[in-house]
């Protein structure tokens, strides 16, 4: 199985901060890793496919970027809605697996 | 617009059987334009595949839990089910249905609520 590595764990961040999440496959993916923000009691909802494709309503501070190995996921202005936690996920091969989440935490 | 909702008991037994269904409104498994899934996720942990299956019956699982689960689709009701064996405290978890995003690659922008199950005694 490929493995999927965040980090930070967690940060604490204030409004209007600049986020970067990075997540690290253990072998390379091409271009075929997903960003979900997941609320707690919630789903998670899909927000980045194919690495920088946002799907359709999602915001614009958010970004995907990487291929191969190493993604990142930026908020490029942290709205009061975006504390959550966030997940990668590689869609390369079977079976899909998920990074361990990142919390994103108000300062 | 597509929405999933899972059903099933909340508590099963070790040792016994889940079983969960997924009934899905707003669009027909039959169409044939998706596949669908189930992920799991520990109570305050991450996430984990299960498997897929296709209108057509056919199915694909995580090796990790294949030799215990099995997914099957009842398209005159549209849902599909997730049957785990020989259940264990480690399959303790909310369960969600999910569907995988048109174009071919394996991404979920559907999901249902989740549904929580406890293996307990």
């Amino acid at each position: 199985d490929i493995q999927m590595t965040q980090s930070p764990s967690s940060v604490s961040a204030s409004v209007g901060d600049r986020v970067t999440i990075t997540c690290r496959a253990s072998q390379g993916i091409t271009n075929w890793l997903a960003w979900y923000q997941q609320k707690p009691g919630k789903p998670p909802k899909l927000l980045i496919y194919g690495a920088s494709s946002l799907l359709g309503g999602v915001p614009s501070r958010f970004s995907g970027s990487g291929s191969g190995t190493d993604f990142t996921l930026t908020i490029s202005s942290l709205q009061p809605e975006d504390f959550a936690t966030y997940y990668c996920q590689q869609a390369n091969s079977f079976p899909f697996t998920f990074g361990g989440g990142t919390k994103v935490e108000i300062k | 617009q597509v929405q999933l909702q899972e059903s099933g008991p909340g508590l099963v037994k070790p040792s016994q059987i889940l079983s969960l269904t997924c009934t899905v409104s707003g669009g027909s498994i039959s169409s044939g334009d998706y596949y669908w899934s189930w992920i799991r996720q520990p109570p305050g942990k991450g996430l984990e595949w299960i498997g897929y299956m296709y209108y057509s019956g056919s199915t694909f699982y995580n090796p990790s839990l294949k030799s215990r689960v099995t997914i099957s689709v009842d398209t005159a009701k549209n849902q599909f089910s997730l049957r785990l064996s020989s259940v264990t405290d480690a399959d303790t978890a909310v369960y969600y249905c999910v569907r995988r995003i048109t174009g071919g690659r394996w991404y979920f922008d559907v999901w249902g609520r989740g549904t929580l199950v406890t293996v307990s005694s």
